[in-house]
Formats: C-alpha cells, structure tokens, sequence
C-alpha cells in the first residue's frame, strides 16, 4: 500500500533493552523523521534524514540511533531502553523544496518497564 | 525553551460555533507556520500553512491568522463540526523548505453537539 507505514504498533520491553523501530515509505520521499510526542512537550525532533546515508540529529537525539541505507527505510533504534523513552513515536516524510508539509506514519507506542 | 507555544491544553467549543486555537513563538527567524490536526492512535495530518508574508490564509472552513508583531497566529474553525474533536498542533520553520519544524505542545478540541 502507498503511504507510510510503522512497525511495530505498540511495543513494550524493558529497561537496558534493545529495540528498533521501523518506517517505511512508499513515495521514494527524500527527507525522512523520527519525532516522539509526550503530553506537555508536543512532538519533538529526535533525528532526520535528507537522503540515505544522510542523517542529522534533532531536538532530543540521545539514546538513539538513526540509518538509512535505503530512500525508503528509516529505523529507529533505542541502544539500551530507558522508562524515559516511554512515549509515542512518529515516523514522517516529505519531499525536497516542497512547502514543509511533513507526512506522518501511524505512530508506535513504546513502553519502556 | 518552548519556542513555539499552545498555552491552552484544552478547549471546548459547541457545534456550530466558531473555534479559536493559538500558538505563540519567540524565534523571530521563524518565517513559516503550519497547523496538523491529530486524531487518536493515528498519525498527525497537515491541515493549513501560511507564510509571513502573508496574515491571512483561508481553506474552506479553516482560516489561519498571523500577526508577525506580536509572534502570534490562530487557527479559526467556523463552522465547528463534531469531526473537528481532534488535538491541533502549531508548528513554525526558519524558512520555506527547511524541512524541520519545532511543534507547540498542542491544543485538545472538543466539539459538543
């Protein structure tokens, strides 16, 4: 299906864990985010990518980990979970040199025990 | 720092009234502005954008106001439908086609009948 897609859903581990979080998109978009939203913070940057193998940190980068090898994929790993990290994950896409209107995945969300 | 913010967590506003949602920001490089609408367990989705250019920009029953001055825009919704219940979220950019936008914590929108 075209669009934007995220996988998990709805995860839960535990503390000093590894997870990753998947994006995928079908529309070969160039720039690609990872945002988290918390209530009384909104949604906050954690990392970007302009391209594959393009990444850049966001607002709130620590204890994550971005790659993109491919336009399509943008995986978004928590090395070792923190309950800090508990929240809801965005993944969201949008193409160069347009008006800023960002494309956002479903979401998926994380609880960190 | 709160850059950009949505001082009302929440509103409540009966069918067929107008709704007023407000975001302030402090970063005068800001020179974009976009409202997404968010419904529950789903991602957020752009509604309307305006430029500093411009104070005004209207999209059928939504219309957005700038004024640059006090660092202030609002998002008007007449007339309010139930299907407006949603979180709305303010998000400003240094220029069009930076990509990277900073979100205001959002605004939950209750739309009685």
């Amino acid at each position: 299906d075209a669009g934007i897609t995220q996988s998990p859903r709805y995860k839960i581990t535990e503390t000093g864990r590894q997870v990753t979080l998947m994006c995928h998109q079908t529309w070969s978009h160039s720039y690609m985010f990872w945002y988290r939203q918390d209530l009384g913070h909104g949604l906050r940057l954690i990392y970007y990518s302009a391209a594959a193998d393009i990444t850049d940190k966001g607002e709130v980068p620590d204890g994550y980990v971005v790659s993109r090898s491919k336009t399509e994929n943008f995986p978004l790993t928590l090395e070792s979970a923190t309950r800090s990290q508990t929240s809801v994950y965005f993944c969201a896409s949008n193409e160069d040199n347009t008006y800023n209107e960002q494309f956002f995945g479903p979401g998926t969300r994380l609880t960190v025990l | 720092d709160q850059q950009v913010k949505q001082n009302s967590p929440s509103l409540s506003v009966q069918e067929g009234r107008i709704s007023i949602l407000n975001c302030d920001y402090t970063n005068s490089m800001f020179d974009y502005f976009l409202w997404y609408k968010k419904y529950p367990a789903e991602g957020p989705t752009f509604l309307i954008s305006i430029s500093s250019i411009k104070d005004k920009n209207e999209d059928g029953r939504f219309t957005v106001f700038l004024n640059k001055s006090a660092k202030h825009l609002s998002l008007h919704i007449v007339p309010s439908q139930p299907g407006d219940s949603a979180v709305y979220f303010c998000a400003a950019t240094p220029l069009k086609g930076a990509q990277k936008l900073v979100f205001g914590q959002g605004t939950r929108l209750t739309i009685n009948p």
